[in-house]
């Protein structure tokens, strides 16, 4: 039973490249998150997809990100033109079906180290 | 006022203690707690979830939970080398539009063998 699944583990992207991040939830989950965490910070939310519908987005910044959570296939978290601040560790978590993701944990992919030369 | 505080450390603490970490929340609301650990270079891990005042014990773990303080702790006894790491509090949060956990910033743990 394959827990959250994100590829690549590492990324290098020099500055104005695209960055595509993928991540396959939990089988049967329906819902992902996206988290960014920075060097010796915290982990801080950016964007909360159910199956192709976005239900909070307030953390993503407006410009040069953008996430979707398809039928078929991996979630994706674009990220356009990249600069050296966007170097971080992206991490991705899925959850089942919303009246069970109140009260429950997420559980978290291995992330995605992006690094921008 | 940050939604989640925690002190972040390092808490250095010598091998065979008892390592105390705190985390207070804004949303009163909150209905249910987890701990994470994070190593470093590594992913998030859940290690306790509490939903009810008072305490809860796993193992070493213990998290002791005060919802009329809004704060919540995780108790490691018999603290080990292996335990350094960071760890994450997180409450859910009671604005039903937003379902995803907020995390604070992380207390790092220090154990000295």
């Amino acid at each position: 039973n394959a827990g959250v699944m994100q590829n690549p583990r590492h990324l290098v992207r020099r500055r104005g490249q695209e960055a595509r991040l993928r991540c396959s939830p939990v089988k049967g989950h329906s819902h992902v998150y996206w988290y960014r965490q920075l060097p010796e910070e915290g982990l801080k939310f950016m964007v909360y997809l159910q199956k192709e519908n976005i239900i909070d987005e307030s953390g993503m910044p407006k410009e040069r990100f953008s996430a979707e959570f398809p039928k078929e296939g991996p979630s994706i978290l674009r990220i356009q033109q990249v600069v050296r601040g966007d170097s971080a560790a992206y991490f991705c978590a899925s959850s089942p079906s919303p009246d069970r993701t109140y009260n429950s944990p997420l559980h978290f992919g291995n992330g995605t180290r992006l690094t921008v030369t | 006022q940050k939604e989640v505080e925690q002190n972040s450390g390092p808490l250095s603490v010598p091998e065979g203690a008892i390592a105390s970490l705190n985390c207070t929340y804004s949303d009163r609301g909150s209905q249910s707690f987890f701990w994470y650990r994070q190593y470093s270079g590594k992913s998030p891990e859940l290690i306790m979830s509490i939903y009810s005042n008072g305490d809860k014990e796993d193992g070493r773990f213990t998290a002791q939970l005060n919802k009329a303080s809004q704060y919540v702790s995780l108790l490691i006894r018999d603290s080990q080398p292996s335990d350094s790491a960071t760890y994450l509090c997180a409450p859910t949060s009671s604005y039903t539009g937003r379902r995803a956990l907020t995390f604070g910033s992380g207390t790092r743990l220090q154990v000295q063998p």
